[in-house]
This record gives structure tokens, sequence and C-alpha cells, in this order.
């Protein structure tokens, strides 16, 4: 069963306009919530994580994501979107049912429109 | 502080040769992780490691790769013989300790191309 599923894609702004990109998961329990960045030609970066404690967790570059249980949800906002973000964006999950693993959502590919 | 470091960053072998990528990860780190990229299957989980042990091997695709981390400092994954559609992007992750809120920190990738 997917662990996380990231809603679109492809997703596209213009530059200075919000980015919002959507991860919801699926789990009895709750996980342990990552996202991850990786620019082209280039390994993955975290960008943020949720483990305990606030939901709202702000990351590196101005990201920032909100954790809501009663939504099952995880996504990933920016208030301004700059060109350098392009770029694609994983959501992942660990659980206790799955070791240290992380498991990855499909992606979403992020393009910034001048 | 070094990353984790992976070599070759390209590869181009011809269909049938064996392929050996490498991977050192970040000193002190007791897990390590390789995952591979396609386009088809996104990012998955191949095989990972705990202080040197094989935990789950389950995500290997067949007897043809195999993984081994003889000590702290290396890792090795090895496909023989090479088959078109092991064309991927293989990365190398390592993180410290068990506890499912540590960082899992990736490497700059492995881009194998078997023609």
């Amino acid at each position: 069963a997917q662990s996380v599923t990231q809603l679109g894609s492809h997703v596209s702004v213009s530059e200075g306009a919000l980015v919002l990109l959507r991860c919801n998961y699926s789990s009895s329990v709750p996980p342990y919530l990552f996202w991850y960045v990786q620019y082209p030609n280039q390994g993955l970066q975290l960008l943020l994580k949720y483990t305990t404690g606030a939901t709202l967790v702000k990351g590196i570059n101005g990201f920032e994501a909100e954790f809501k249980k009663s939504e099952t949800s995880f996504h990933l906002t920016k208030p301004s979107a700059h060109m350098s973000d392009a770029a694609e964006y994983f959501c992942a999950v660990k659980k206790e049912t799955s070791g240290s693993r992380l498991t990855f959502g499909e992606g979403t590919q992020l393009t910034v429109n001048p | 502080d070094a990353g984790v470091i992976q070599s070759p960053r390209h590869e181009v072998t011809e269909m049938g040769q064996e392929v050996t990528l490498r991977c050192k990860p970040i000193s002190g780190h007791d897990y390590l992780f390789w995952y591979r990229q396609t386009m088809m299957r996104g990012l998955e989980l191949l095989i990972y490691f705990n202080n040197n042990v094989p935990i789950d091997d389950s995500g290997m695709p067949e007897d043809r790769f195999s993984a081994k981390m003889p000590n702290a400092s290396f890792s090795t994954l090895k496909i023989q013989p090479s088959e078109p559609r092991d064309s991927a992007v293989y990365f190398c992750a390592s993180s410290f300790g068990g506890r499912l809120g540590n960082t899992i920190y990736f490497g700059e990738g492995s881009w194998l191309t078997v023609v």
C-alpha cells in the first residue's frame, strides 16, 4: 500500500507566487514525515522534517510544511517562489513498521515561470 | 564535513558487463542505504545496512544485484551481468542511529547507463 501520495506530478507557478506542493500519507499511527528537494543532476537534500511536537515545521530556503493529522496531510508551502526553486520535490515517510527506511512519494516537478 | 561520497558519478557500460558502484558514508553513521531512481518506479530502496550488517534486502531486484559493506566506511553495489533495464541513478545514503526522526543524508548519485 502506498505510504505517501503526492498530488500533482507537475506544478507550475509564476515567480513571486505561492508554492503549494501536496502530500498525503496513509498510516494508522503518526508517521515521521520528510520533504526532500532534488535539483537537476544532483542528489536529494533535506528541506524539512516532522517528528514530534510543533506541527508547523520550517525548513531551508523559506519552505515550511504543516502536519495535519485530521487530514493526513503534510503539504509543503513557500510564500513567494524564486526561479532557483525549480526542482523536483519528494515527500517521504518513516513508520514504526518499516524500520529505518524512507519511503518516497512519486515526486512533484516544480517549474517557476518568470 | 564531507557528505556521502559516491563513485563513479557517471558510468556507461555495455550489456553483460559487471558494474561496481561505491559509497563512503558520512563518518560515524551506522546506517547505510542504497536507493535506485528511475522514471518508471521513482525512488525505491534496494537494501540497507546497520553496523555493516544487511538488515533488509527485499528491494534488491534479482540475483544479478549484490551489495556488501566490508567496513563502516565503505560499501559496494554490484550488478553482474548488467542489462539495459538497470539504467538508473543509484543513490547511497547514510544516517546515524535508528530513531525514526533521524535524517538520512544522500550522496550525489551514480548515473548508470547500460547500452
